[in-house]
């Protein structure tokens, strides 16, 4: 049974960078057919795609985040990241990993899902 | 503003039907049947309980079913139990190639 687990920084400080780290156990991150995927979901609201990365490497990005995320990929430890330069009080949310198939658009299962604040 | 819209609330009895809407438009949920459920318990994340429309993952409930129609999808629980106490997500994949979610629906079991 694939389970997911972020770890990271509960506390970023604003125009820094926020860096997370999905640990995949009981599956690989380089088994294909898989897109692993960042999603966030502000404090009492919706949910909102960042962006995914393949097993080949290849990313995809939301096209309204773009400018600020990179997904990367580290085989030999079975984990995938996340960084989003610049961030702000917007960027204030709970993150959340998932493995999913991006063009059928689902997600399962999902990580259990780390608070991130952006603070001074 | 999501793209995608849904009832802020729905409440049922225990042992009775309910459904949730998520409209859209011609660009998402009326162009493709990549639209999937998600259930969030408080504090919990999100699971899939529906994809493509229609589909169940094994672990969901087969009280749990989905639609479409047009530019408008929605999920009928049925069968209503206290445990479907919860929020409820639609999600679309879009024309621009991304994905959107719905505001959420809250669910109260009566």
């Amino acid at each position: 049974q694939v389970q997911l687990q972020e770890s990271g920084p509960g506390l970023v400080k604003p125009s820094q960078t926020l860096s997370l780290t999905c640990t995949v156990s009981g599956g690989s991150v380089s088994s294909g057919g898989y897109y692993w995927s960042w999603i966030r979901q502000h404090p009492g609201k919706g949910l909102e795609w960042i962006g995914y990365i393949y097993y080949s490497g290849s990313t995809y990005y939301n096209p309204s985040l773009k400018s600020r995320i990179t997904i990367s990929l580290d085989t030999s430890k079975n984990q995938f990241s996340l960084k989003v330069t610049s961030v702000n009080a917007a960027d204030t949310a709970v993150y959340y990993c998932a493995r999913g198939r991006f063009y059928d658009n689902w997600f399962d299962p999902w990580g259990q899902g780390t608070l991130v604040t952006v603070s001074s | 503003q999501s793209a995608l819209t849904q009832p802020a609330s729905v409440s049922g009895s225990p042992g009775q039907s309910i459904t949730i809407s998520c409209t859209g438009t011609s660009s998402d949920v009326g162009a493709y049947n990549y639209v999937s459920w998600y259930q969030q318990h408080a504090g919990k994340a999100p699971k899939l309980m529906i994809y493509r429309v229609s589909n169940r993952p094994s672990g969901a409930s087969s009280r749990f079913s989905g639609s479409k129609s047009g530019n408008t999808a929605s999920l009928t629980i049925s069968g209503l139990q206290a445990e479907d106490e919860a929020d409820y997500y639609c999600s679309s994949y879009t024309s621009n190639r991304t994905l959107v979610f719905g505001p959420g629906t809250k669910v109260t079991v009566l």
